[in-house]
């Protein structure tokens, strides 16, 4: 079985801290994403990466980075934490042959 | 305009009836048709895809795709009260980045 996971399930920041949340994969896919998820707003992407050192923004990248030194980890960094930036987290895979994209259990964010 | 548009609901059944799901789309060049069923404080997991326009069905669940009306569909016959979650369509241009609907979120009553 495919496995995402996230390094914490919930998280409680101070606004303007420096924020990382860490994605592993175990299945060696090229693909990796950074979704958030709010209510009514469904997934928005914030950036995505096809490869190593490789990095595209999404939908919503403003806020964040994101760093990929190894293919099974990816890490999404809130330079400078806002309540805005509350939010429920997602982490995804995706092997490049096929359509499905395998998540993580979600990182709930607060930012106080 | 949203790329994908979905109605959040949420939708309440009781067991046993149909439910009927469905996204609009805009971009005509999506090829990959998903469906995700997240359950509360869980990630998403997919349920079925489909590839360009047509029926899919498995067990309980069909989904369908048109294409000329950039609309897909999912239905759940002989509903369960473990169906209850939030139900995601997802769409893709090949490998690229998936956009998703809203969600809509679906309570089967027992």
């Amino acid at each position: 079985d495919v496995k995402v996971t996230q390094s914490s399930r919930y998280l409680v920041k101070r606004t303007g801290e420096k924020v990382f949340l860490e994605c592993v994969q175990d299945m060696d896919h090229e693909n990796m994403f950074w979704y958030r998820q709010d209510p009514g707003l469904g997934l928005r992407l914030i950036y995505f990466s096809y490869d190593v050192k490789m990095k595209e923004k999404g939908d919503i990248p403003e806020g964040y980075s994101v760093s990929r030194e190894k293919k099974e980890r990816f890490s999404l960094i809130l330079e400078s934490a806002s309540t805005n930036q509350t939010s429920m987290y997602l982490c995804a895979s995706r092997d490049p042959q096929g359509p499905e994209a395998f998540f993580g259990q979600g990182t709930r964010l607060t930012v106080v | 305009q949203k790329e994908v548009e979905q109605d959040p609901g949420p939708l309440s059944v009781p067991e046993g009836a149909i439910v009927s799901l469905n996204c609009t789309y805009s971009n005509s060049a999506f090829q990959y048709f998903m469906w995700y069923r997240q359950y509360s404080r869980k990630g998403p997991e997919l349920l079925m895809y489909t590839y360009s326009s047509g029926n899919k069905e498995d067990g309980r669940f069909t989904a369908q795709v048109d294409k000329s009306s950039k609309y897909i569909s999912l239905f759940i016959r002989d509903s369960q009260p473990s169906d209850s979650a939030t139900y995601l369509c997802a769409m893709s241009v090949g490998d690229y980045k998936l956009s998703f609907g809203a969600g809509t979120t679906v309570t089967v009553r027992a």
